[in-house]
């Protein structure tokens, strides 16, 4: 079946410009995750979704950065005033429980956001 | 806070080597713990995971106990393919009312033939 999409693929914007990244989560999945991955380094959390409900928005870096899956599918991660060091691979995951972290997550290929 | 610690890559191997990469921990409570592995142009995907203490996690020849008395989850194959050359994360799922997995920084493994 079909996996979780995420696009653009590839995305570069100059400094100050605001940027919209969606993800397609698996079909059914109640649970989704944004991450920010920097190069050479392990994904780090910044929101979570139950549903449309945003349970989670603590790894957030500022408030330019904002979240949202209004019909609790479809999700969007937008950042405004892009800076340089918002560059980096912005990575979506799903899971089919209300578990949290705990249950597998399921990773789209990522956005990779330049920011010049 | 909670945190990962994963030895430093690239790790290059020869085909059939014997694999571990060293995975410790910091986490309050009683974590979960994860190996993701990234294969070149595809997403993470979940290799194998224990949620209690003395579980070992198994998938595809990999093997992960998790040693609360160390805090660590190392991850072993006793004979890596080419096929295995990728990135692997550990990570962890402290709960406590927390929804996010931490995760380690990575290790590069390459496989030659």
């Amino acid at each position: 079946g079909a996996g979780v999409s995420q696009s653009p693929r590839y995305k570069v914007a100059k400094r100050g410009q605001d940027v919209a990244l969606r993800c397609d989560p698996i079909s059914g999945h109640v649970s989704l995750f944004w991450y920010q991955q920097a190069l050479g380094q392990g994904p780090e959390f910044l929101t979570y979704f139950q549903n449309e409900a945003q349970l989670d928005k603590s790894g957030l870096p500022s408030d330019r950065f904002f979240a949202e899956r209004p019909e609790g599918s479809v999700s969007t991660l937008k950042i405004q005033r892009t800076q340089q060091e918002d560059s980096a691979v912005y990575l979506c995951a799903s899971s089919s429980t209300l578990a949290g972290g705990r249950d597998t997550q399921y990773f789209g290929p990522g956005t990779r956001l330049t920011v010049l | 806070g909670n945190s990962v610690t994963q030895m430093e890559g690239p790790v290059t191997l020869s085909e059939e080597a014997f694999l571990t990469i060293n995975c410790t921990y910091t986490a309050t409570g009683y974590p979960s713990l994860f190996w993701y592995v990234q294969y070149p142009g595809e997403g993470l995907q979940l290799l194998l995971k224990a949620t209690k203490a003395d579980d070992k996690g198994s998938n595809k020849g990999f093997e992960a106990t998790y040693r609360k008395e160390t805090t660590s989850f190392h991850l072993e194959k006793g004979s890596v393919q080419v096929s295995d050359s990728a990135v692997y994360f550990c990570a962890l799922y402290s709960g406590a009312g927390s929804y996010q997995l931490t995760f380690g920084k990575g290790t590069k493994l390459s496989v030659i033939p």
